[in-house]
């Protein structure tokens, strides 16, 4: 079945160090492919999304491209900063229907 | 309203009673989800409605969890029995139509003791 795979945390960085958060996924067909961002206390929020290969999502400085040839999303920013210390989750629309299927999630902590 | 509203935020329930946690989906949203996120894992599926109609209820974990929208808007999951293994945060999303994404709310976080 459809599945999402993204590097286990926590990973730990300081500020304007440069982010990389891999994310691989198994899918029938291609789907769009998001990115969410969990802050401390706070429900998801959808960082960035990508609906086709090539596609490249962006926001907040965060980037991602979809890359059909190695299944891959990964995330990143040139830059970070304290306030980008969150979970992040990659995830999917399973095919067929609305449900979306969440990797487990990648911790970043940013010290100052 | 302006985004997806949990209450409780928080509850504690000792083991063997029955909880409601209640959704207010962004006005006009037809599709309404819960999500159950266990301690450092991600949202896993639970069910989901169309309007009033309960359209999938695949993921509930078993017959104790029950949920219901009667009126298309208002939702409520009702976990009866509680046991430790409920214990997690329990996600809300609505969607103004299939296909166009979700909003999360901040959920209810369920510590069964």
């Amino acid at each position: 079945g459809d599945s999402v795979t993204q590097m286990e945390g926590p990973v730990t960085l300081s500020e304007e160090a440069f982010l990389t958060i891999n994310c691989t996924y198994t899918a029938t067909g291609y789907p769009s492919l998001f990115w969410y961002v969990q802050y401390p206390g706070e429900g998801l929020q959808l960082l960035l999304k990508a609906t086709k290969a090539d596609d490249k999502g962006s926001n907040k400085g965060f980037e991602a491209t979809y890359r059909k040839e190695t299944t891959s999303f990964h995330l990143e920013k040139g830059s970070v900063q304290v306030s980008d210390s969150a979970v992040y989750f990659c995830a999917l629309p399973r095919d067929g229907d609305d449900k979306i299927i969440f990797g487990k999630g990648t911790r970043l902590h940013i010290l100052p | 309203g302006a985004g997806v509203s949990q209450s409780p935020r928080y509850k504690v329930a000792k083991r063997g009673q029955d909880v409601a946690l209640r959704c207010d989906p962004i006005s006009g949203h037809v599709s309404l989800f819960w999500y159950q996120q266990a301690l450092g894992q991600g949202p896993e599926f639970l069910t989901y409605f169309q309007n009033e109609a309960q359209l999938d209820k695949s993921g509930l974990p078993s017959d104790r969890f029950f949920a219901e929208r009667p009126e298309g808007s208002v939702s409520t999951l009702k976990i009866q029995r509680t046991q430790q293994e409920d214990s997690a945060v329990y996600l809300c999303a609505s969607s103004p139509t299939r296909g166009y994404g979700y909003t999360f709310g901040s959920g209810t976080r369920l510590t069964v003791v």
